[in-house]
């Protein structure tokens, strides 16, 4: 067990819509990151957050959104949702000292139909 | 444009024998990298990292090499065990905090009994 936890494990949700997915980082673990993995993408890193301030961007679309809150949970917002956006979300959490290893969640699966 | 690609998608190793899978890089200066382990419908379990003045490092039945002239990692298990079937996934990242780790698509690995 890692200890990072994600929730929901499965949603499912029509196009157009919007959607939160939650995790609670690994206790002690100051920085989240969110990773999205499709069968024909693999580990897309998505966007990375340090005690609450975002701190690394990388491929997230302008209808996904994310924060860390002050208990250092984080979430990440899906909206307008399209077919494509159907894939594996995945949290991770680290101590982010000095090339600390990532604790990943065992994801979200999101199916949008 | 920079890449990380891993030798294969699928290998099949006899159990017993070492099995050496490879990642290369390119227009990447790593400070380090790191490997991890996905098994179906869970989030991917760190193994090992070496840093880019190490050249080797070992953990019990695993060893990573990393070759900054070849911009190459081997990562080797030996007496390869059916229990070792998994993906494996190399991770690279070009500062010391984690900062947008970027993964290969990962290496399927079929341990035959």
């Amino acid at each position: 067990d890692s200890g990072v936890t994600q929730t929901p494990k499965h949603l499912i949700t029509a196009t157009g819509q919007r959607v939160t997915l939650r995790c609670s980082p690994r206790s002690g673990d100051l920085s989240v990151y969110w990773y999205q993995q499709s069968l024909d993408q693999g580990l897309q890193f998505l966007i990375q957050y340090y005690n609450g301030e975002e701190r690394a961007k990388g491929n997230i679309l302008e209808r996904f959104s994310a924060q860390q809150f002050p208990d250092l949970h984080s979430e990440l917002n899906l909206s307008s949702l399209e077919l494509g956006d159907s894939a594996l979300y995945f949290c991770a959490s680290s101590v982010m000292v000095d090339n600390s290893p990532l604790h990943f969640g065992n994801g979200t699966r999101l199916t949008v139909t | 444009s920079q890449k990380i690609e891993q030798n294969s998608e699928a290998l099949n190793i006899q159990e017993g024998k070492t099995a050496t899978l490879t990642c290369n890089y390119t227009n990447y200066s790593p400070a380090y990298l790191q490997w991890y382990r996905q098994d179906p419908g869970r989030g991917p379990v760190f193994l090992l990292l070496i840093r880019e003045n190490e050249k080797e490092k070992r953990k019990e039945r695993l060893k990573v090499t990393f070759d900054t002239t070849l911009k190459q990692s081997l990562f080797h298990i030996t007496a390869s065990q059916p229990a070792d079937s998994a993906t494996y996934l190399c991770a690279l990242a070009r500062t010391y905090g984690n900062e947008k780790l970027t993964f290969g698509t990962g290496t399927r690995l079929t341990i035959i009994p």
